[in-house]
């Protein structure tokens, strides 16, 4: 079946605008989870859902940053103001939330360039 | 401390031969663990997972576990030159829904 599916794959963008990620994971997981990479580093824990609620906003960097799920299915990550900081590949993952371990399936991720 | 720590590499290894790779993690309550292969420019990709101490043995590819070392490695055996990639080890921590994932360890298979 289809994988998780991230748009748009490349955005660019002035320091101080607003921009939305999308992520649509894979069909029937309730997991949803967000990072960002930027680059020689690992995958940085940004948000994790369960169903639509977010579990565990922990990793948002500061009150810039704001994710939703509203229907439990595709998510969206909000940047506002942003800054030259922020360019980094964002990554979203989904899992089944059932399985043990609980095994996590990347999107192609979408990477930001703030100028 | 890193809570999860991976020696960057690269680690190089003639075609053929078996490539170790190492991961190191801080939170003794840690439960799962898993390793991911990412290709330059692309997204991580799951390879295997392990929750249990002691050795997963996946294709080529052996995981192993050792709490009590707060320990987990990889093994690629018959190493090809496609297996070139960074690999990342992830840990679910204790009681939370987070991964932190180590900065992945580079490997080159010599052809």
């Amino acid at each position: 079946g289809a994988g998780v599916s991230q748009t748009p794959s490349n955005k660019v963008t002035e320091k101080g605008k607003y921009v939305e990620l999308r992520c649509d994971p894979i069909s029937g997981h309730t997991a949803l989870y967000w990072y960002r990479q930027s680059l020689g580093q690992g995958p940085e824990f940004l948000i994790y859902f369960q169903g639509t609620g977010a579990a565990d906003d922990s990793g948002l960097p500061n009150d810039r940053f704001f994710a939703v799920r509203p229907e439990g299915s595709v998510s969206t990550l909000k940047i506002q103001r942003t800054e030259r900081g922020d360019s980094a590949v964002y990554l979203c993952a989904s899992s089944s939330g059932t399985s043990r371990p609980n095994e996590q399936f990347f999107g192609p991720g979408t990477r930001l360039t703030v100028l | 401390q890193k809570e999860v720590e991976q020696n960057s590499g690269p680690l190089s290894v003639p075609e053929g031969a078996i490539a170790s790779l190492n991961c190191t993690y801080s939170d003794r309550g840690s439960q799962s663990f898993f390793w991911y292969r990412q290709y330059s420019g692309k997204s991580p990709e799951l390879i295997m997972s392990i929750y249990s101490n002691g050795d997963k043995e996946d294709g080529r590819f052996t995981a192993q576990l050792n709490k009590a070392s707060q320990y987990v490695s990889l093994l690629i055996r018959d190493s090809q030159p496609s297996d070139s990639a960074t690999y990342l080890c992830a840990v679910n921590l204790r009681g939370t829904y987070k991964y932190i994932f180590g900065t992945g360890t580079r490997l080159k298979v010599l052809a």
